[in-house]
């Protein structure tokens, strides 16, 4: 099975810190994503990496980066840490290529989740 | 107008009912729509995908497709009480975009 690894569970930071959320993923996966779940906004997309040192940015990507230096590690950046980072944040990867559709392939396998507090 | 949306509920059946769940989506161009579950607490899993028009069935759950109304609904038939939890809905076109999910309570 895939696994992938969120490095942390829960998460208390200060306003102002510089945060690093780490992901690892265990099956050569292409693609990963980094989202972010709040209550009545359901997932929403930060970055994505197609590829090692490849970044997009998604829908929300205002006051986070990335780093893909290692296919299997995708890491989230929070440059100063706000309040309203305040969060649970997912990672997922996917075989999925971009821009071709393949239904073994497009499945998005997704960590445990790190709920970020930010006092 | 939100990409994918979705009624946030709850849902609520009574336990051996049909659940129906529903999703429109807004980009013509989408081409693979997704039906992930995720218990409270827990991360979303996939469990059901779609990617032409009609209905596709897998066990209990059937996923129904009209890319001219886009419209994408999951139906679970014999509605058990482990089937509560949160569905929602994604929409791959070029990047998944997921709806804020309905929230569905199976009553024993």
């Amino acid at each position: 099975d895939v696994k992938v690894t969120q490095s942390s569970r829960y998460l208390v930071k200060r306003t102002g810190e510089k945060v690093f959320l780490e992901c690892v993923q265990d099956m050569d996966h292409e693609n990963m994503f980094w989202y972010r779940q709040d209550p009545g906004l359901g997932l929403r997309l930060i970055y994505f990496s197609y590829d090692v040192k490849m970044k997009e940015k998604g829908d929300i990507p205002e006051g986070y980066s990335v780093s893909r230096e290692k296919k299997e590690r995708f890491s989230l950046i929070l440059e100063s840490a706000s309040t309203n980072q305040t969060s649970m944040y997912l990672c997922a990867s996917s075989l999925f290529p971009a821009g071709i559709v393949d239904s073994a392939n497009e499945k998005l396998f997704f960590g445990s989740g790190t709920q970020l507090s930010v006092l | 107008q939100k990409e994918v949306e979705q009624n946030s509920g709850p849902l609520s059946v009574p336990e051996g009912a049909i659940a129906s769940l529903n999703c429109t989506y807004s980009d013509r161009g989408s081409q693979s729509f997704f039906w992930y579950r995720q218990y409270s607490g827990k991360s979303p899993e996939l469990i059901m995908s779609i990617y032409s028009n009609g209905d596709k069935e897998d066990g209990r759950f059937t996923a129904q497709l009209n890319k001219a109304s886009q419209y994408v609904s999951l139906l679970i038939r014999d509605s058990q009480p482990s089937d509560s939890a949160t569905y929602l809905c994604a929409v791959n076109s070029q990047k998944v975009t997921f709806g804020t999910g309905t929230k569905l309570q199976v009553i024993p």
